[in-house]
């Protein structure tokens, strides 16, 4: 049974980065079967997609924070992760890895992260 | 980018009821990726419904996804105490997008 599990930092200052990591049990990063995607949700609002990667296509980002965010994975660690960049207090969420497959099929607990001084 | 409207955003139900969920995209989605998610407080959403209208595993046959190219729905036959819930539907062939959500409250 596969299972994801997201790390890193519960709380982040302005204007620092963001980093957190996927742990993958059970499955890799490595097959070309699937995408992998970093999925956020702001504390009682919506779901927002943050990026895709895969082995097949590379990443996607969502437009929004293009220019700030960077998912790469570490197959020998089955590892994912996610750095973004300049975070302000509109980035405070709980973040979500996930796989896509037929819909996004497996997720994390998720991981709350805050964005204050 | 593709844009899905959900509506209405919050019912007001009786267990027993039936339930459409309505979800509407801003031009059609590609190769009828569509699905649809439920979510509970402090938990990570559960894939319900995908390709448009097949169940995920060990989703109930309560739950059908129907629609095409620019509208879908999402049905509860009977409302059970356990669906209750944020319901999101989400596109996931051009990018990946959702909707904002449908909140399935008790009345």
């Amino acid at each position: 049974q596969l299972q994801l599990q997201e790390s890193g930092p519960g709380l982040v200052k302005p204007s620092e980065t963001l980093s957190l990591t996927c742990i993958i049990f059970g499955g890799s990063f490595s097959s070309t079967s699937y995408q992998w995607a970093w999925i956020r949700q702001p504390p009682g609002r919506g779901l927002e997609w943050i990026g895709t990667m895969s082995q097949l296509w590379g990443t996607h980002y969502n437009p929004s924070v293009r220019s700030r965010v960077t998912i790469s994975v570490d197959t020998s660690k089955n590892q994912m992760s996610l750095k973004l960049t300049s975070v302000t207090a509109a980035d405070t969420a709980v973040y979500y890895c996930a796989r896509i497959y037929s819909g996004t099929d497996y997720w994390g607990q998720g991981a709350l992260v805050t964005v204050s001084s | 980018e593709i844009v899905l409207t959900q509506s209405p955003g919050t019912l007001s139900l009786s267990p027993g009821e039936r339930v459409t969920l309505s979800c509407r995209a801003s031009q059609s989605v590609t190769s009828g990726y569509l699905a649809w998610y439920q979510q509970k407080p402090g938990q990570a959403p559960r894939l319900l419904i995908y390709g448009i209208s097949s169940r995920a595993t060990g989703i109930p046959d309560r739950f059908s996804g129907s629609g095409s190219g620019t509208d879908f729905t999402l049905t509860i036959s009977r409302l059970e105490p356990e669906d209750f819930a944020v319901y999101y539907c989400q596109q996931y062939g051009t990018s990946l997008t959702f909707g904002g959500g449908t909140k399935v409250e008790i009345k």
